[in-house]
């Protein structure tokens, strides 16, 4: 069953922090993976991308790493700060039948506290 | 321009009214999307458009109907919904083909369905 799975749920951290977020994913065939902000209400704005060649990408103080072989992906966030506080959502591409399918993860949501 | 915008951000409506809400791009993606998202879940797809045809429809009930009068626009047709459709409806745009092209997410409209 295409899956995708994030933990934790939810995090708690205080500002200046660093932070990681895992990603595991079942999804098959993988074409690529992507991290997501979200804040509450608004949609998500894409923080990185990556195919199965990559092993990490950098956007800011976000850095993503991806493993393909084990099927795990983390989003480590770097001296966090307040604005950090919003949902992180792990999105796997797979290619089937002709067309590309996007399976969301749950999502983690992130709480940075001054 | 890298913004999507969708109307109107807020929307409530009896089971009987017939109402639209409207996504516009202009970076010349020829992708189009739907999302339907409940609180503290992850995005649902809905439809997918690519060169404004329908290429995905993941099981949507008939109250639902889209439609992509040009490669710019994308409307979502209500008609007899359910409270239970009550949700943040988002709309994003991409490059075709689901490959490591960003995908861009509009601010939502936030429907209530009374």
């Amino acid at each position: 069953k295409n899956q995708v799975e994030q933990s934790p749920q939810s995090l708690i951290i205080l500002e200046g922090k660093n932070c990681t977020l895992q990603c595991n994913y079942t999804v098959s065939p993988f074409s690529n993976l992507r991290w997501y902000k979200q804040d509450t209400g608004r949609g998500p704005v894409s923080l990185t991308i990556m195919t199965f060649s990559e092993n990490t990408k950098s956007n800011g103080r976000y850095t993503a790493t991806l493993d393909a072989d084990t099927k795990q992906s983390s989003l480590h966030i770097t001296a966090s700060q307040l604005s950090d506080s919003a949902s992180y959502i792990c999105v796997v591409s797979r290619y089937t039948s002709g067309t590309y399918k996007y399976i969301f993860g749950t999502g983690t949501r992130l709480k940075v506290l001054a | 321009d890298t913004e999507v915008t969708q109307t109107p951000k807020h929307l409530v409506m009896g089971m009987t009214n017939k109402k639209s809400l409207k996504c516009e791009q202009h970076m010349g993606h020829r992708a189009m999307y739907w999302y339907k998202q409940k609180a503290k879940k992850p995005p649902e797809l809905m439809f997918v458009y690519s060169y404004e045809k329908l290429s995905i429809n993941e099981s949507v009930p008939s109250r639902f109907s889209p439609e992509c009068p040009n490669s710019s626009l994308l409307n979502l047709h209500l008609h007899a919904l359910q409270p239970e459709d009550s949700a943040l409806y988002l709309c994003a745009s991409s490059q075709p083909g689901g490959g490591p092209e960003t995908q861009y997410f509009g601010p939502g409209t936030r429907l209530l369905v009374l």
